[in-house]
């Protein structure tokens, strides 16, 4: 079975720090990840995906994430975060053998001036 | 420009009624998705469909079924609303794994 698994429910930073969302996941292969970014009553959108290759993606925003296959996980990070930033944030696998999207609970971000 | 169109946005609904919820792209995209999102639940997967007259049960599809009578449109429907229905549902719609999903904007229904 797989399974995404985002260990903190809300994440506080001051404006300016850098960020780390933590990813975990459950899945016997290497799977297909996705970071997903949700403002207030809007719907998902998409900042970065890993497939294969190079273990670090770069996303939009100036957003990136690094696979690790030892690790099983998917973290995002961000240099230098902006209260524009402010937002709930989901972690999501597929499995290379079918489309299904499996989701985190996500993590709330709140970026404090 | 790709695209997911949900209708309505906001929806209030009695018990023991039937709704529809609509969903539209516009991306020629095989797979469509519905999503109910709840606060301590995050997304959790409804129905979904590969293509047109293809429905498939997601995690949490009792109380609810789905048509895709064509590429562009995917319903959920409610037979017979119940207030623990009230969510937020979101279709998606993607093509192969190689494409992440893309989101609509959302239905808020509630059900009173």
């Amino acid at each position: 079975a797989q399974s995404v698994t985002q260990p903190d429910a809300r994440v506080t930073v001051s404006e300016g720090a850098s960020l780390q969302l933590r990813c975990k996941y459950s899945y016997s292969a290497t799977p297909y990840l996705f970071w997903y970014v949700q403002y207030p009553r809007q719907g998902l959108q998409l900042l970065l995906k890993y497939y294969s290759g190079d273990p670090v993606v770069q996303g939009v925003n100036s957003f990136e994430a690094e696979f690790s296959k030892s690790n099983s996980s998917f973290h995002l990070q961000k240099a230098s975060v902006h209260w524009s930033d402010s937002a709930v944030y989901f972690c999501a696998l597929s499995p290379s053998s079918n489309n299904r999207i499996f989701f985190g609970d996500g993590t709330q971000l709140v970026v404090k001036p | 420009e790709a695209a997911v169109t949900q209708s309505p946005r906001n929806k209030v609904a009695v018990t023991g009624g039937k709704v529809t919820l609509s969903c539209n792209q516009t991306n020629n995209h095989n797979n469509m998705y519905w999503y109910r999102q709840d606060t301590g639940h995050g997304l959790r997967l409804i129905h979904y469909s590969y293509g047109a007259g293809s429905t498939e049960k997601g995690d949490i599809p009792d109380g609810y079924k789905a048509s895709r009578p064509s590429q562009e449109n995917f319903s959920l429907i409610l037979e017979l609303a119940t207030p623990s229905q009230t969510s937020v549902y979101f279709c998606a719609s993607g093509d192969r794994v190689n494409q992440a999903p893309l989101f609509g904007e959302g239905t808020r229904l509630s059900v009173l």
